[in-house]
């Protein structure tokens, strides 16, 4: 499958502790995207990559999230100190340029209890 | 006022039916919309773009009308595996173009 992978997908976390997700775009795909969806709501962008480089970050990115992309392939979201308003569907996104389709994966569904 | 607003639905409709979604954007300079679709505990996937001239896909017709600012979804002879959540979608010329803005979904469910 060379489609968007995420992991892990699913992940329960205790009130304070920190977590990582992880992205593997499509392979060419230079932009890379995270959203975070809650329930009954669409995807709200987070953050974005052109290669390497970190572009935007939407308001919502607390200094409590980081996003990284090393070597403009893979990309990770770490939250830290989570909170119960975290607890989100994350999703992650690729496309070849800011022209192009966006190709979505799986998501993380993260739950802080 | 929301850059993208839909109308949440439910729309129940039987097979066969004919159903219409609209959505309204705030933007005039945005130019290129989507619509994705999302079934449910799972991620978007692209239905269609959006053209000015219009677009048809089998079924499916998308519309925008730049006069009044919205964008129309027009689903013909609907299957029950239509059902699921259909999200209008922009682009954000807020920040650095390129990340999309979505709208909450409307939520198509088709009977038999």
């Amino acid at each position: 499958d060379t489609g968007v992978s995420q992991n892990p997908r699913h992940k329960i976390t205790k009130r304070g502790q920190n977590v990582t997700f992880r992205c593997d775009p499509i392979s060419e795909h230079n932009r890379l995207y995270w959203y975070r969806q809650t329930l009954g709501q669409g995807p709200e962008f987070l953050t974005y990559f052109q290669n390497e480089a970190q572009l935007e970050k939407s308001r919502l990115l607390s200094d409590r999230f980081s996003a990284e992309r090393p070597k403009g392939s893979f990309s990770t979201l770490e939250i830290q100190r989570t909170e119960q308003g975290d607890s989100a569907m994350y999703l992650c996104a690729s496309s070849l340029s800011q022209y192009n389709e966006q190709f979505f994966g799986p998501g993380t569904r993260l739950t802080v209890l | 006022r929301k850059e993208v607003e839909q109308d949440p639905g439910p729309f129940n409709v039987p097979e066969g039916a004919t159903v219409a979604f609209n959505c309204t954007y705030s933007n005039s300079a945005s130019q290129s919309f989507f619509w994705y679709r999302q079934d449910c505990r799972k991620e978007p996937k692209l239905l269609m773009s959006v053209y000015s001239s219009g677009n048809e896909d089998g079924r499916f017709t998308a519309q925008l009308n730049r006069a009044s600012q919205y964008i129309s979804l027009l689903i013909r002879d609907s299957k029950l595996s239509d059902s699921a959540t259909y999200l209008c979608v922009g682009p954000n010329y807020g920040g650095s173009q390129g990340n999309l803005i979505f709208g909450k979904g409307t939520k198509l469910s088709v009977k038999p």
